[in-house]
């Protein structure tokens, strides 16, 4: 079993609508991050979150330190926002990153 | 200020030959992670660095394997001998510190293939 498990694999979603994807992890961490990749490119980091939310335009993180579980959400769905996002966790107990295997996100127009 | 630099962007190598990744961190940025992307697998830790020494080498192959943080210039990431399955996209981030709360910045990455 993985130590990050991300949900849905892969979405698609018309432009406009509002899309969650989710994250759990089974480890003690540090820190939450959201990435995203589009194809053939580089990762690009959304949010580092240790608690609570985070905003930053139509994209918003919540985590759940209880519950290990994280949240993002992206309002107002557009093409562009097409991409991989995944959920990578910080271990407390070391320097390694642990990865979700990502969620394919497709908008369509 | 220039983010996370990797090069080259691609690589071909035959089997049996070296690769060589470069990966220089963000201005400031003291400490460098290493990650593979094996076609449809998600991310995997392989290296952790500081200038001039290794932290955590636990995610990276035994053999073939090596990675460097040298006081001056880039770090590097080194296959000898790659083989096919060798082909992956290799990232890297750097962070400031190794606080844990230190926030991490990717590089691009390096889609490396062996034919």
């Amino acid at each position: 079993k993985n130590e990050v498990e991300q949900s849905p694999q892969n979405l698609t979603a018309q432009e406009g609508e509002f899309i969650t994807i989710n994250c759990s992890y089974s480890v003690g961490i540090s820190a939450l991050h959201w990435l995203q990749q589009h194809p053939g490119g580089g990762i690009v980091s959304l949010f580092m979150l240790s608690s609570g939310k985070k905003k930053h335009g139509r994209l918003i993180a919540t985590i759940n330190i209880q519950e290990k579980h994280s949240s993002l959400h992206i309002t107002a769905s557009h093409p562009r926002d097409s991409a991989v996002y995944i959920c990578a966790v910080r271990s407390n107990t070391g320097n390694q990153f642990y990865f979700g295997t990502g969620t394919s996100l497709t908008v369509i127009p | 200020n220039a983010g996370v630099m990797q090069n080259p962007r691609h690589l071909v190598r035959r089997r049996g030959q070296e690769a060589r990744l470069r990966c220089s961190p963000m201005k400031g940025h003291s400490h460098v992670y290493w990650y593979r992307q094996l076609p449809e697998e998600g991310l995997k830790f392989m290296v952790y660095l500081q200038k001039e020494n290794i932290i955590d080498e636990s995610g990276m192959p035994k053999e073939r394997f090596s990675a460097e943080f040298p006081k001056e210039g880039p770090s590097i990431l080194r296959i000898q001998q790659v083989v096919r399955g060798d082909s992956a996209a290799y990232f890297c981030a750097s962070s400031w510190t190794g606080n844990m709360n230190t926030e991490a910045f990717f590089g691009q990455g390096t889609r490396l293939t062996v034919v």
